[in-house]
């Protein structure tokens, strides 16, 4: 039982490069999460999924798009990067997401930086 | 969901004690009361969580005020692998947002050998 895996786990890229953050959980979790966290700051929501088939935009979704592949698969896109997206990306699931009492689990993180 | 807050930083002697506070005064009656950490470049992890009950597990004890206004988290003997930022957390079952976390800064908690 691996949880949450992430890939790649550092990045670099130029501006105006695209790239595509890669996470899976196999808990069998409904929910899906995105966040981005900046030097110093608390977690900022990007994107979710509650459930299969459903996206939805959290805080700061400008200039990502997102992929819910499968139950277990939740895709990161940055079309045209910029250096603002300079950050380190979390993945995470939670099994139902509306239940307050749930759990969420989180993968290990993605470092990336946008020169 | 409601607001947090909570000091900014914190130290602890090893194998003491600490009480990281967090008041939540506008709670509802339906918000739960989670607290996460992350170490060091690495993503948050779960601690606990509780509703209105004093809650304990193998990592931490919960204690919540009778008004649920204010919440404590309580590790019985901190060691260094307990530095981390600490987040107290609000979740609701409706609303908007009801599916997300919403993380403030948290309370940095510096262990001291």
């Amino acid at each position: 039982n691996a949880g949450v895996t992430q890939t790649p786990k550092f990045q670099v890229l130029k501006t105006g490069q695209s790239m595509t953050l890669q996470c899976a959980q196999d808990m069998n979790h409904n929910s899906m999460y995105w966040y981005r966290q900046d030097p110093g700051m608390g977690l900022r929501l990007i994107y979710y999924s509650a459930s299969e088939g459903t996206t939805d935009k959290g805080e700061v979704p400008n200039g990502y798009n997102v992929s819910r592949l499968n139950k277990r698969e939740f895709s990161l896109r940055l079309e045209s990067a910029a250096p603002s997206q300079t950050s380190v990306y979390f993945c995470a699931s939670r099994l139902s997401g509306l239940k307050a009492g749930d759990t969420q689990y989180f993968g290990p993180g993605t470092r990336l930086t946008v020169l | 969901d409601a607001k947090t807050t909570q000091p900014n930083s914190m130290e602890s002697n090893e194998e003491e004690p600490v009480h990281l506070p967090c008041n939540h005064s506008t709670i509802s009656g339906t918000d739960y009361i989670h607290w996460y950490r992350q170490l060091p470049s690495q993503g948050p992890e779960y601690v606990i969580h509780g509703l209105t009950s004093n809650v304990n597990n193998r990592m931490a004890s919960l204690a919540i005020a009778e008004d649920r206004k204010s919440s404590t988290l309580i590790l019985h003997r901190a060691t260094l692998r307990d530095a981390a930022v600490y987040y107290c957390i609000l979740k609701g079952d409706s609303g908007a947002g009801s599916y997300q976390l919403t993380f403030g800064k948290g309370t940095k908690l510096s262990v001291i050998p």
